[in-house]
Parts: structure tokens; sequence; C-alpha cells
């Protein structure tokens, strides 16, 4: 049971847009910035998104992030097929005095 | 540029132990904590703690306190991650990940892993 709640699934066409939320509470997204991490099928994750909407250098701007209250979203825009794979949510917790990650959301392209 | 590259597949006994390294290139290990995160198979991501290279110490999940220690060598750039008491549920992929801090607006720091090792799958089996 993950800290942090996130849909098991998604799904999309090329070229739509598709959302994944990512659920927490007071001591963990309500009160720390939220980062999101891309697992390819049998690859370490990859940071996608950091401080809630902040991109690293090379992520493609189909990407975003947002964040309200206790919950926070990853955007992406113009599917693709590669953009198939895990995505992961994670914010620092006040109480446990450590990271928490949501349980994964699965992406599937159609 | 930034590398974590970790040491090789294990194999190991249900009360065995197990110790991972991440050897680190392309910045001052000195300069950033590192955690340590695992994967069971088909599962989420899980944080088993972290590890202060500059002077040593660690803080570990409290799921893992009294079976794991982390430890680090600054004169090859590497951190260890040991576990003992090996069960059947600890089968998993181990990833080592460097921690970056980002000061928002109001000066005020967030934390997120920029870097992650390759992984190294951890097979507990009788």
């Amino acid at each position: 049971q993950s800290v942090l709640t996130q849909p098991p699934s998604a799904s999309g066409t090329p070229g739509q847009r598709v959302t994944i939320s990512c659920s927490g509470t007071s001591s963990n997204i309500g009160s720390d910035a939220v980062s999101w991490y891309q697992q390819l099928p049998g690859t370490a994750p990859k940071l996608l998104i950091y401080s809630n909407y902040q991109r690293p250098s090379g992520v493609p701007d189909r990407f975003s992030g947002s964040k309200s209250g206790t919950s926070a979203s990853l955007a992406i825009s113009g599917l693709q097929s590669e953009d198939e794979a895990d995505y992961y949510c994670a914010a620092w917790d006040d109480s446990l005095n450590g990271p928490v990650f949501g349980g994964g959301t699965k992406l599937t392209v159609l | 540029q930034v590398h974590l590259v970790q040491s090789g597949a294990e194999v190991k006994k249900p009360g065995a132990s197990v110790k991972v390294s991440c050897k680190a290139s392309g910045y001052s290990l000195s300069t950033y904590y590192m955690h340590w995160v695992r994967q069971a198979p088909g599962q989420g991501l899980e944080w088993m703690g972290v590890i202060y290279p500059s002077d040593g110490g660690a803080t570990y999940a409290q799921k893992l306190q009294g079976r794991v220690t982390m430890t680090r060598d600054t004169s090859t750039s590497t951190v260890y991650m040991d576990l003992n008491s090996l069960k059947s549920e600890d089968t998993a992929m181990y990833y080592c990940a460097r921690v970056a801090k980002y000061f928002d607006g109001n000066g005020y720091p967030h934390y997120h892993f920029d870097y992650w090792g390759q992984g190294t799958l951890v097979t507990v089996s009788s």
C-alpha cells in the first residue's frame, strides 16, 4: 500500500492529452513539492518533473506538472508511442522523515 | 556527466546478507545525499534510506531498521547498501539515487532524485 495514491492505469491514442493524478496528505504533498518519474520497461526511473512543474533539460515540454493542495497531476500532451511507461509521483513526508512514492500508473498508448 | 554504476546481480539464500555498491562519477560524492530505493517484481518504488557522504551518517526507513546499513568510501566515490537476514520478500531491484536540492521562490528547499543507478537485482531463494 503506497502512501501516495495514483490510478493503476491510464491510456490514450497518439496525439491525445492524458493526465495522471497523485493524491496525498498534508504531511507530504500538502507541505512539500512533487516530483514525477518515468520508468520505461526494464530500465531505472528517470526524472521527468521536479518542484511540482519544473522540467529538467532534455524533457520535452509535452510533459507538464501541477499541484493544488494535497494533490498533483502530470499531463502529457501530443501522446507518442514512446511515452508508454510507468509513471511515479513522489514527495517528501514530514512525519516519515523521508520520501514517499505513489504506486505507479501504467500508461498505454493505444 | 553524472553516472551512478551499480554492482551486478546477486542470488542469496534466506538468512544471508547482500552488499550492493554504487560508484559515482562526474561529481564530488560528498556534495550530494545518496538514497537507496527498491522495487519488488511488478511493484512500485520503496524508499530504504539515505546516506550523507560528507560524514557517513545515515537514516533508514523504519521498516528496515536493524537490517540495513549504508556506508561510503570517499576515496573511491562509492556508496554501499548492506542488507542482512534476507527473506524472500527482499527479492527486488535495488537502485541508488542521488538527491538534488531546488529552492523555490520563497527560498524553501525541495528535493528530488535527479540521477539513478542502473539497478541491481537481488534474488532471495532457497
